[in-house]
């Protein structure tokens, strides 16, 4: 079975930093590009990085409201992909998903469940 | 960017009925567009990738057709375990976008 877990959510105060984890199982993890997306109380779905497989030497991509702020990467030894999140804004607050992409440059296929992140003083 | 725009932002049937939800992109995306379900408190769920094509698992119930800058996701037989909100988002070039969400509540 394919499953994604994140963790690292919760509470911080603006210009804080947090780090989010998510932990790959049941696929080849460094097979496939992932990617992060967000999603604040009550809005939609926003995508805001991908990293991309090996092959394609972990290359990234950014949404313009999180580039410069946060930097995606991955362990593929550890199946972990990490979310580093700097300079935090209120803003910032919502569940993030990391999500797998089956495909080239396609969308994502699994999410995790989300953990919540919290930026307020 | 890419926008996309979703239509109608909120609709509300009766079981056994057919809906269709539409998307529009700001600039052609060939067929480059994926459909998610997503139901209160939960991850989002993917139905349709490169416009047309099922995931694995998916009901045929759910259908997309489209390309270029005119999509639409189609439920026919609407039941009430489809309620929830549904989401487009072209991935044609970076940044990804989705579009606004259409919720669909059951009469």
């Amino acid at each position: 079975e394919v499953l994604l877990v994140e963790s690292g959510g919760g509470l911080v105060q603006p210009e804080g930093s947090l780090r989010l984890s998510c932990v790959a199982s049941g696929f080849t993890f460094s097979d496939h590009h992932m990617d992060w997306v967000r999603q604040a109380p009550g809005k939609g779905l926003e995508w805001i990085a991908r990293v991309r497989k090996s092959a394609r030497g972990h290359t990234t991509e950014y949404a313009a409201s999180v580039q410069g702020r946060f930097t995606i990467s991955r362990d593929d030894s550890r199946n972990l992909l990490v979310l580093q999140m700097n300079a935090l804004k209120t803003e910032d607050t919502a569940v993030y998903y990391c999500g797998r992409s089956p495909t080239g440059k396609g969308p994502c296929d699994t999410w995790g469940q989300g953990t919540m992140v919290t930026v307020s003083s | 960017d890419i926008q996309m725009t979703q239509s109608p932002s909120s609709l509300s049937a009766s079981v056994g009925d057919r809906v269709a939800i539409i998307c529009r992109a700001s600039q052609g995306i060939d067929n480059s567009l994926a459909w998610f379900q997503q139901k209160p408190g939960k991850a989002p769920k993917s139905l349709i990738y490169a416009a047309s094509t099922l995931e694995s698992g998916v009901p045929s119930k759910f259908s997309g057709s489209g390309s270029g800058t005119y999509f639409t996701l189609t439920i026919t037989g609407l039941q009430p375990e489809d309620l929830g909100t549904y989401y487009c988002q072209q991935y044609r070039n970076y940044p990804f976008t989705f579009g606004g969400g259409t919720k669909v509540e059951i009469k």
